[in-house]
């Protein structure tokens, strides 16, 4: 099966500077990369996707970039605010649209 | 749509008793998911159903779990006897999945577990 690994654990960055979160999968036949924000206490919820097809997808001072030769995707954001501070986890999808996570970055963003 | 709907949102209880969880999908959604959450092994996928069929409870941890989904809206994890380590967050999840949809995985607010 699908094997995801995320890095680094915690990332710990100061106001205003980016932040970048790496994910390696195993399995060449996913196609679908979504990422999930989670906010302290909170419900994780999509902030972000990209498919095979693109190498690269932006959305404001967020943006995701995949490499399908080398099986790996980050995670980029820019100018951090204090609310970004939260729990980002990484996934890969298949065809059969069962996602498997990493293991979560917890990203502190300190004013 | 109200989105996920998780009961209870809080649970205490003592080793050894019964917990069950609830969960209403969004409607329309073919798939639905638990997973539970803890600081040591992060988001565990216990169980998905597709069209209200189990079809992978690779990741129930015991026979003290059990899920059923007895309609499209509605679907319970039970845990008999409780135990400890299985205090947690349980999430429950839904998602439409086939075709062009984009498997995007919609979280109810999740049910903390505490067991005594």
């Amino acid at each position: 099966g699908e094997n995801v690994e995320q890095h680094p654990s915690t990332l710990s960055v100061q106001e205003g500077d980016s932040a970048v979160i790496k994910c390696t999968y195993s399995d060449s036949a996913s196609n679908y990369f979504p990422w999930y924000k989670q906010e302290l206490g909170k419900r994780p919820q999509l902030i972000i996707d990209i498919r095979s097809n693109v190498g690269e997808k932006k959305d404001q001072r967020i943006a995701v970039t995949l490499n399908k030769t080398a099986k790996h995707f980050s995670l980029h954001i820019t100018e951090t605010q204090p609310e970004d501070s939260a729990v980002y986890f990484c996934a890969a999808t298949g065809g059969s649209y069962i996602p498997t996570f990493g293991r979560g970055t917890s990203l502190i963003v300190h004013p | 749509d109200a989105g996920v709907i998780q009961s209870p949102r809080h649970e205490v209880t003592e080793m050894g008793q019964e917990v069950t969880l609830r969960c209403k999908p969004i409607s329309g959604h073919d798939y639905l998911f638990w997973y539970r959450q803890t600081m040591m092994r992060g988001l565990e996928l216990l169980i998905y159903f597709n069209n209200n069929v189990p079809i992978d409870d690779s990741g129930m941890p015991e026979d003290r779990f059990s899920a059923k989904m007895p309609n499209a809206s509605f679907s319970t994890l039970k845990i008999q006897p409780s135990e400890p380590r299985d205090s947690a967050v349980y999430f429950c999840a839904s998602s439409l999945g086939g075709g062009i949809n984009t498997g995007e995985l919609f979280f109810g607010e999740g049910s903390r577990l505490t067991v005594l």
